[in-house]
């Protein structure tokens, strides 16, 4: 079982909708990160969380410590939120350990 | 204040050549990591290193691959004999390392190289 498990792996929405996409993972952590890649592009660090709850327009990313359990939510949206978003936990050694993402395409 | 820079962004080489990809961090970052990214599969971390120390390098395969931080210049990751099986995309990310913003990571646009 992996450490870090994100779903969907996949997700296709209509512009507009309300978007969740989750993250459960089975180790102890000191923070961690909702990441964002598109295609052959780089990767922004959208959140770092360790606990509660952070708002960046219409991103909203949640954390449950007790749960080991995270949620990025899309509000309102758009294709041009179409992309990979990752979740990674980083662990005591500074080593972050990565979901293998979940594909969102948003149609227009 | 400019963000990690990769270069090259793309770098094509023959199997048995060697590669080196180079990352400047973030201006007053000291920690530097690099990660793998393999065709259709998810990141991985390969080694966390500050100035002149590596201090992690458990995810560093242990043959061909090696990488430093010198006291000055870009961190240098270097793939020698590369083999097709060495194609990726190679992220580099730089934190501040201390205070509250030490967990705070900035990623490169990344290097992709591949192997022919």
């Amino acid at each position: 079982k992996n450490e870090v498990e994100q779903s969907p792996q996949n997700l296709t929405a209509q512009e507009g909708e309300f978007i969740t996409i989750n993250c459960s993972y089975s180790v102890g952590i000191s923070a961690l990160h909702w990441l964002q890649q598109h295609p052959g592009g780089g990767i922004v660090s959208l959140f770092m969380l360790s606990s509660g709850k952070k708002k960046h327009g219409r991103l909203i990313a949640t954390i449950n410590i007790q749960e080991k359990h995270s949620s990025l939510h899309i509000t309102a949206s758009h294709p041009r939120d179409s992309a990979v978003y990752i979740c990674a936990v980083l662990r005591s050694a500074r080593q972050l350990t990565f979901g293998s993402g979940t594909q969102l395409t948003v149609l227009p | 204040n400019a963000g990690v820079m990769q270069n090259p962004r793309h770098l094509v080489r023959r199997r048995g050549q060697e590669a080196r990809l180079r990352c400047s961090p973030m201006k007053g970052h000291s920690h530097v990591y690099w990660y793998r990214q393999l065709p259709e599969e998810g990141l991985k971390f390969m080694v966390y290193l500050q100035k002149e120390n590596i201090i992690d390098e458990s995810g560093m395969p242990k043959e061909r691959f090696s990488a430093e931080f010198p006291k000055e210049g870009p961190s240098i990751l270097r793939i020698q004999q590369v083999v097709r099986g060495d194609s990726a995309a190679y992220f580099c990310a730089s934190s501040p390392g201390q205070g509250d913003s030490g967990n705070t990571i900035y990623f490169g646009e990344g290097s992709w190289l591949t192997v022919v």
